[in-house]
């Protein structure tokens, strides 16, 4: 069975940092792009990030670029997302998302971490 | 950034009716390498992640029941459901994959009437 494992949401405080996991099985982990997608209470989809299969190459959305940063380990088939900076507004389920080419068509999805950024 | 519009933000269909769900991008998704649209539809029903339905506006993921169509080219797309179900409540997304920073639209509800 392919999954996606979603860990390490919480609340945190405005300005704080958290990092967040997202755990792969049952596909070769080491040969797809991964992606985060957040979903903000009651709204819409926004892509977030993405790092290459080797982990070489990753690109953000404006609204997150220079406060998050997204790593891989392929040795444990793990995606991480360390957010800093954490403002209100960064409030939402992260979802992590594999494409299912080279371009980003997510056939595949985790449950979801929720991150709270509130005083 | 590619600007993704859905129309309507909601609408009501009767049990076994037609469903149609808009979606307008702000630049033609035409891929010129294959000739094929970039546009993905997807399926999220409350408390789960968006299930993925179409891809290249028109290629119905593994799975997927065959009342889900996509149509459309350039900038104009449409999801069709021919004739809906219970279960096919949910909230739809277009969702753009031109390039390397894909957007979404705000979303679709579908109720049944």
């Amino acid at each position: 069975q392919v999954h996606l494992v979603e860990s390490g949401g919480g609340m945190v405080q405005p300005g704080r940092s958290l990092r967040i996991s997202c755990a792969a099985s049952g596909f070769t982990f080491n040969t797809y792009g991964m992606h985060w997608v957040r979903q903000s209470p009651g709204k819409g989809l926004e892509w977030v990030a993405v790092i290459s299969s080797d982990g070489t190459y990753s690109n953000f959305a404006d609204s997150v670029k220079g406060r998050f940063t997204i790593s891989r380990d392929n040795s444990k088939d793990t995606v991480f997302l360390q957010m800093n900076s954490l403002r209100p507004d960064d409030t939402a389920v992260y979802f992590c998302a594999k494409p299912i080419l080279l371009e980003p068509v997510f056939d595949l999805w985790g449950r979801g971490t929720l991150v709270t950024v509130s005083s | 950034d590619i600007v993704m519009t859905q129309s309507p933000d909601s609408l009501a269909v009767s049990l076994g009716e037609r469903a149609a769900i808009n979606c307008k991008s702000s630049q033609s998704l035409l891929d010129n390498s294959n000739n094929k649209d970039c546009l993905a539809w997807y399926q999220q029903k409350p408390g789960q992640p968006p299930r993925l339905l179409i891809y290249w506006a028109s290629t119905r993921e593994s799975g997927v029941p065959d009342r889900f169509s996509g149509s459309g080219s350039g900038t104009d797309f449409t999801l069709t459901i021919s004739s809906l179900q219970a279960e096919d409540v949910a909230v739809y997304y277009c969702q753009h994959h031109y390039n390397s920073l894909p957007t979404f639209g705000q979303g679709t509800k579908v109720e049944i009437k």
